[in-house]
């Protein structure tokens, strides 16, 4: 059984520039949550994807998208990217109607 | 607006101690209380989890007790061990979203 894979997990952009996120869910989860974790604080949900469409949003503005495939992998795309985007960006998966979230071991952006 | 208050911030004990994070929510619709366990460069794994019609769940040395009237719940650690040493997240979970605790670093002293 694989758990959750992230890719990359280090990354450096700058102020303006669009970056995209990927996740590999586990094997038999079929949603997937992303999260931001900005440093000395607890992650924050971002958005959740079931059956490919978004369906669950936190309080991110609309530069923050995602996208999930038929595989359940998934995309977060971040454009015009802001300072405060800097933190570590966590996927976690799960089984529909589950509360147990697997956790990925993140991609750390850095935005100058 | 955060809905998870934890605290403390940091604590330290010596082996063997019985750590307690505490951590306080505001929405009555959370369904699902899980505590999870962060080590540096990793993800967050889950440790335990309760429900609300609990008030104590146990599993190995960690123990989570509940008080649904006062919107609260606690982790505690039976002789904590320094590869314990972590940082700890309490959170909320409703209608698929979980909000988070800011974490609590705790450090076992050998």
């Amino acid at each position: 059984e694989t758990g959750v894979t992230q890719s990359p997990t280090h990354l450096i952009k700058t102020r303006g520039q669009q970056v995209t996120l990927r996740c590999s869910s586990q094997s038999g989860h079929n949603t997937v949550s992303w999260y931001q974790q900005a440093l000395g604080q607890g992650p924050q949900f971002i958005f959740q994807y079931y059956r490919e469409e978004e369906n669950g949003r936190g309080n991110f503005p609309p530069r923050f998208s995602g996208l999930q495939f038929p595989n359940y992998s998934s995309e977060l795309n971040v454009n015009a990217l802001e300072l405060d985007d800097s933190a570590l960006y966590l996927c976690a998966s799960s089984f529909s109607g589950a509360n147990v979230l697997t956790f990925g071991a993140g991609s750390r952006l850095t935005v100058l | 607006q955060q809905q998870v208050k934890q605290s403390p911030q940091s604590l330290i004990v010596q082996k063997g101690g019985i750590p307690i994070i505490n951590c306080a929510y505001e929405n009555t619709a959370f369904d699902y209380f899980p505590w999870y366990q962060q080590f540096p460069g990793k993800g967050p794994a889950l440790l335990i989890a309760i429900r609300p019609d609990v008030s104590e769940k146990k599993e190995g040395r960690f123990t989570i007790s509940f008080n649904k009237s006062a919107k609260q719940f606690s982790l505690h650690i039976m002789d904590s061990q320094p590869g314990d040493s972590a940082t700890y997240f309490c959170a909320a979970r409703n209608a698929g979203k979980s909000t988070f605790g800011d974490g609590t670093t705790l450090t076992v002293k050998p």
